[in-house]
C-alpha cells in the first residue's frame, strides 16, 4: 500500500462542475502539499497546508490531521484547469530532510467545454 | 522576479555518456530539491542541497549520480554513463526556508531522453 493514495484516478467533469480530489496518507506529517502539473509542463505549488483550509481563488484544500485526509475542490471548474494534481505529503520526525516529500501518483483531470 | 529557472528544458543523449541538469533557485532561495519523475509514475524525491552541502541524499542512485550546489553558480544533478532507465523529467525546487514552513516553487523541469 502506498503511503499517499489518491482517489479518483482520473476526473472527467463538465465545465462549470464542482471538483473534489481527495489525498489520503498513513504517516505523520509537518506539512500537505498540492500541486499541479499540465501535460509536459512544469509543477506548480497551489497550497501548503498543516491544518484547517486555505482558500485560493476558486480552489480550495483542507486537512483533517487526525484522519490524516485532504481534499483539493475547485469551483465552477473551467478547462484550463484540466491537468494532473498531485499530494505530496513532508513527513513528520524524518531526521532533518525537509525536502523529503512523498508524493501521490496523481489525480489527471479533464474539464470539458 | 524570475522563478526557478531550469536548463536545458529538453536533452537527449546516448547511451554512456554523460548528462548535467542545471537548475538556478529563486532569488534568495538557500534550499534547492531535486526529483525524479519517470514516465507513467509519480515524482521521487532525490536530494536537498544547500549552498555547498549535500543535507539529504538518500533517494540518490548509489551510482552514477551526484549532485552540487556550489557558492557561486546553479545547482548541478550530474548523471554520469546514462542508460536509458535514466529517461525521464528531472525537477528542481527551491524554498526559502524548510518546506514544512516554506513553500516550495518548482522549475519547468528537465526532460532527459537516453537513446
Amino acid at each position: 500500500k502506498n503511503e499517499v493514495e489518491q482517489s479518483p484516478q482520473n476526473l472527467t467533469a463538465q465545465e462549470g462542475e464542482f471538483i473534489t480530489i481527495n489525498c489520503s496518507y498513513s504517516v505523520g506529517i509537518s506539512a500537505l502539499h498540492w500541486l499541479q502539473q499540465h501535460p509536459g509542463g512544469g509543477i506548480v505549488s497551489l497550497f501548503m497546508l498543516s491544518s484547517g483550509k486555505k482558500k485560493h481563488g476558486r480552489l480550495i484544500a483542507t486537512i483533517n490531521i487526525q484522519e490524516k485526509h485532504s481534499s483539493l475542490h475547485i469551483t465552477a471548474s473551467h478547462p484550463r484547469d484540466s491537468a494532473v494534481y498531485i499530494c505530496a505529503v513532508d513527513p513528520k520526525g524524518y531526521g532533518g530532510s525537509q525536502g523529503n516529500l512523498i508524493f501521490g501518483k496523481g489525480t489527471k483531470l479533464s474539464v470539458k467545454p | 522576479n524570475a522563478g526557478v529557472m531550469q536548463n536545458p528544458r529538453h536533452l537527449v543523449r546516448r547511451r554512456g555518456q554523460e548528462a548535467r541538469l542545471r537548475c538556478s533557485p529563486m532569488k534568495g532561495h538557500s534550499h534547492v530539491y531535486w526529483y525524479r519523475q519517470l514516465p507513467e509514475e509519480g515524482l521521487k524525491f532525490m536530494v536537498y542541497l544547500q549552498k555547498e552541502n549535500i543535507i539529504d541524499e538518500s533517494g540518490m542512485p548509489k551510482e552514477r549520480f551526484s549532485a552540487e550546489f556550489p557558492k557561486e553558480g546553479p545547482s548541478i544533478l550530474r548523471i554520469q554513463q546514462v542508460v536509458r532507465g535514466d529517461s525521464a523529467a528531472y525537477f528542481c525546487a527551491s524554498s526559502l526556508f524548510n518546506t514544512n514552513t516554506g513553500e516550495l516553487f518548482f522549475g519547468e523541469g528537465s526532460r532527459l531522453t537516453v537513446l
